[in-house]
């Protein structure tokens, strides 16, 4: 079964600071990621997404995320967070050609002024 | 607001009571999709569903859960005789039309109902 795991359950930060967080997923075919962002009672909000080609994908606000094949990776970067960045983050997956989505538990950060 | 409706917000019900959550999708939108996140979990599919048609209900439970999207209305996801482990965040998301295999679309979702069960 396909399944997706985010390791970092909560991540806190300073601003300023790099952020990393880690993506992977169990599946052996050709995948959709994504990766969504859920700030405090607001909805999910696409960041970014990789469907085919450069496997490094920006998003915005600044976000990056790069796919790597070989680790079933797709780990979420910024080089430098601001206090606005404290928001849940989840990864998703997709099977190319299907439409359900498989989402990990998220990881929430917390970033200090 | 042209994004993804979802009412009520908020839902209690007593055990054994019917919940309807309902969701209207993006204009321009044709896809529905349902999701389910329990706490401490992370969104977990249920259905997807085009006009009048369920495409894929891979994820719903086998009984009690059923839903629709009709011709005219919003889509509505129905539980009947609810039980105290149906609290959850219920998620509703829409897309546009796929334009062929690979292209999947980006999901925009909704801001969420939140069930709770006396």
């Amino acid at each position: 079964a396909q399944s997706v795991s985010q390791h970092n359950h909560h991540v806190i930060l300073s601003e300023a600071a790099s952020l990393e967080l880690g993506c992977n997923y169990s599946y052996g075919g050709t995948v959709n990621l994504f990766w969504y962002v859920q700030y405090p009672g607001q909805h999910l909000q696409l960041l970014l997404k990789y469907f085919s080609g450069d496997p490094l994908v920006k998003g915005i606000k600044g976000f990056e995320a790069e796919f790597i094949k070989s680790k079933f990776s797709f780990n979420l970067r910024k080089p430098s967070v601001q206090w606005s960045d404290t928001a849940e983050y989840f990864c998703a997956v997709s099977k190319t050609g299907a439409n359900n989505l498989f989402f990990g538990t998220g990881t929430r950060l917390t970033v200090i002024p | 607001n042209a994004g993804v409706m979802q009412n009520p917000r908020h839902l209690v019900r007593r055990r054994g009571q019917e919940a309807r959550l309902r969701c209207s999708p993006m204009k321009g939108h044709s896809h529905v999709y349902w999701y389910r996140q329990l706490p401490e979990e992370g969104l977990k599919f249920m259905v997807y569903l085009q006009k009048e048609n369920i495409i894929d209900e891979s994820g719903m439970p086998k009984e009690r859960f059923s839903a629709e999207f009709p011709k005219e209305g919003p889509s509505i996801l129905r539980i009947q005789q609810v039980v105290r482990g149906d609290s959850a965040a219920y998620f509703c998301a829409s897309s546009r039309l796929d334009r062929g295999l690979g292209s999947n679309q980006p999901q925009h979702f909704g801001d969420g109902t939140r069930l709770s069960i006396l």
